[in-house]
């Protein structure tokens, strides 16, 4: 089983629209999660970071953790074409393991 | 500005053929870490660095080695380049317990 699951996509939602971007992971010891965003030929930037339960909001993006379901999930709220890329899970298990573990990633298209 | 920073950005090169990609950070990181990026499969780590002197192995380390003599640098090293190494490198850098990683802008490498 892989250590951090998402669905390749692409997702396709129209402008506007919410996307939501889904994760889960193996290892209960995990305590830190990030997402990235990935576009094309480039390197992954960090939009969020959540390390409890609950929602986290910055601006159209919010981070969903549930710990007690290994899940962790990202939504896009207005998305927008600029928001076409790929989005990176990443799962850091902490306790001094300082290794961050990255889903394969799901490639996001807007349409207008 | 902060940031990490990779050369070569393009390389082709043949079977064989000793080769190092570099990687600075300006940030005084103590954590380093190399990943490959190949479809479908995610980023995956080869290498990481905890401090000078400091290196053990990620999922993926056959075929490569590094080094960190200097906490600024974390070179990469092919000794002898098989065709599959042919992929998008990554060098990402962070602080300790690697809340979040910056990345460089990748390395593309080609082994005929």
């Amino acid at each position: 089983q892989k250590e951090v699951e998402q669905n390749s996509g692409p997702l396709s939602v129209p402008e506007g629209a919410i996307a939501s971007l889904n994760c889960t992971y193996s290892d209960r010891v995990s305590q830190s999660f990030f997402w990235y965003r990935q576009y094309s030929g480039k390197s992954p930037e960090l939009i969020m970071s959540i390390y409890s339960n609950g929602d986290k909001e910055d601006g159209r993006f919010t981070a969903q953790l549930n710990k007690a379901s290994q899940y962790v999930s990202l939504l896009i709220r207005d998305s927008q074409p600029s928001d076409s890329a790929t989005y990176l899970c990443a799962v850091n298990m902490g306790g001094g393991y300082n290794k961050l573990i990255f889903g394969a990633g799901t490639r996001l298209a807007v349409h207008p | 500005e902060a940031q990490v920073t990779q050369n070569p950005r393009y390389l082709i090169t043949v079977t064989g053929k000793k080769l190092t990609v570099t990687c600075s950070q300006n940030m005084n990181h103590e954590y380093m870490s190399w990943y490959r990026q190949d479809p479908g499969l995610g980023l995956r780590q080869i290498y990481y660095s905890m401090n000078v002197e400091v290196t053990d192995k990620g999922d993926v380390p056959e075929g490569y080695k590094v080094s960190r003599k200097e906490k600024r640098n974390f070179p990469l090293i092919l000794e002898s380049p098989s065709p599959n190494q042919t992929s998008l490198y990554f060098c990402a850098s962070g602080d300790r317990g690697f809340t979040e990683a910056f990345f460089g802008q990748g390395t593309r490498l080609t082994v005929v």
